[in-house]
């Protein structure tokens, strides 16, 4: 049962423009989601997080939207630059217990010169 | 601040072998997760260790297992591998307890090969 699912496995973006990557999750206890970028022989590195209780949260180049109600977030990264280029995991985390984090399959992101 | 090592970097086993996975958490971080990396897939939750104690486990076999030592390094061991158990191992430290942060920051991993 795969609780976060990421449904592009890819993603080509030119460089200048908006790259978005999007995540839906089925369980309605999670209250913290994350993404995480990774490059090749490295591990995921955090980037930016949001509560169940923002809709917007911002760093940068990098915003992270919240629907909750539609049970989906996206990641838009403006303006995408050659260095973005990277897998990018969407990862979920429920208030108690472990906090064990549930992550999507991946999105492999491109960007074009 | 120091980040999260872990050793070795790439590591063949035979199928049946038994191996061990070392990590060390980012300073002033008392939690260690493991995570599971099959190619292609997302890290899957093996278990995570606070203050020493297990303090949550995925959907992993009892051949594997963990400890967390005084000083919040950890070790990860796997028994009578088999073939499936090819993958990247991830630890992961973050803040637990009542300063608790939902945030984990990952090492490179150690990639297994089983054959």
């Amino acid at each position: 049962d795969q609780q976060v699912k990421q449904n592009s496995p890819s993603l080509s973006v030119q460089e200048g423009r908006i790259s978005i990557l999007n995540c839906d999750y089925t369980n309605s206890m999670f209250d913290y989601f994350l993404w995480y970028k990774k490059y090749p022989a490295e591990g995921p590195t955090f980037l930016i997080s949001i509560s169940s209780i923002k809709d917007k949260n911002e760093d940068g180049r990098f915003t992270v939207f919240l629907n909750k109600s539609a049970k989906h977030l996206s990641l838009h990264i403006v303006p995408s630059q050659p260095g973005d280029s990277a897998v990018y995991f969407c990862a979920a985390s429920a208030r108690g217990g472990a906090q064990k984090l549930v992550f999507g399959q991946g999105t492999r992101l491109t960007i074009n010169p | 601040e120091t980040g999260v090592t872990q050793s070795p970097t790439h590591l063949i086993k035979t199928r049946g072998q038994q191996v061990t996975l070392r990590c060390s958490s980012q300073s002033g971080h008392n939690t260690v997760s493991w995570y599971q990396q099959a190619l292609g897939q997302g890290p899957q939750f093996i278990f995570q260790y606070y203050r020493e104690e297990e303090n949550g486990r995925g959907n992993f076999p009892p051949r594997f297992s963990g400890l967390q030592f005084p000083n919040y390094s950890s070790e990860l061991n796997v028994n009578a591998l088999e073939l499936d158990d090819s993958a990247l191992y991830l630890c992961a430290s973050s803040l637990g307890g009542v300063l608790s942060s939902y945030e984990q920051y990952f090492g490179p991993g150690t990639r297994l090969t089983v054959t």
